[in-house]
């Protein structure tokens, strides 16, 4: 079965500038949880939805949104973008969550210049 | 503040080797321990989890272990291949209040098999 895709794969924006990611569950999976990545951060989580509902949230500004569909694809929302918002910026499905196996995505690159 | 820790931070070693990654934390009240290995440019893959009950679980030349009390873990690969090389990252998750869970990320091992 197909796994979970994220478009688009590589972006860049300007600074102030906002920027909508997509991710695509796997068939089946409801949750979907969305992560950032940077070499100096590390992997960070920011938020997770499970059946169209922000079930669970990481310590990020406001800027950072995101919303669930009811196929249960998922979107994520950076507002008024900052120079330190350029990451590797991953999603992640699981069937249930909790302690299910998770599966990511190839990520969306994003650079804010 | 729930905290992961990884060491070493890189590791190198001969194709064909064993090898074993550390993982210390500090999150509570802790759920689950997930280890993952992640290629360059790639997502990560999972590759155990464990819950505070286990204490040891495989995935083919991949063995991890959690001793609860001490809050460390381990990951062992057998008979490294060059296809091992990547980084290996843990991850703990703590129950929150209402239900779901929290992941607190390490940064991660970057393994290299040399032939």
């Amino acid at each position: 079965k197909a796994g979970v895709t994220q478009t688009p794969r590589y972006l860049i924006k300007t600074r102030g500038q906002q920027v909508t990611l997509s991710c695509s569950p796997i068939s089946g999976h409801r949750s979907v949880s969305w992560y950032q990545q940077t070499p100096g951060q590390g992997l960070q989580f920011l938020f997770e939805y499970f059946s169209e509902t922000q079930r669970n949230k990481g310590n990020f500004p406001g800027r950072f949104s995101g919303r669930q569909f009811s196929n249960s694809r998922s979107e994520m929302n950076v507002s008024t973008l900052e120079l330190g918002d350029s990451a590797l910026y991953l999603c992640a499905s699981t069937r249930q969550g909790g302690t299910d196996t998770q599966y990511f995505g190839p990520g969306t690159r994003l650079t804010v210049l | 503040k729930n905290q992961v820790e990884q060491s070493p931070q890189s590791l190198i070693i001969l194709e064909g080797k064993n090898c074993t990654l550390q993982c210390n934390y500090t999150v509570s009240p802790f759920s689950n321990l997930r280890w993952y290995k992640q290629d360059t440019g790639r997502g990560p893959v999972s590759l155990t989890i464990m819950t505070f009950s286990e204490n040891t679980k495989s995935n083919g030349r991949y063995t991890a272990t959690l001793d609860a009390d001490t809050k460390q873990s381990s990951l062992h690969i057998t008979a490294s291949q060059l296809s091992d090389s990547a980084s290996y990252i843990c991850v703990v998750s703590a129950l929150s209040s209402g239900g779901s869970y929290i992941p607190t990320f390490g940064r991660g091992t970057s393994l290299i098999v040399h032939p």
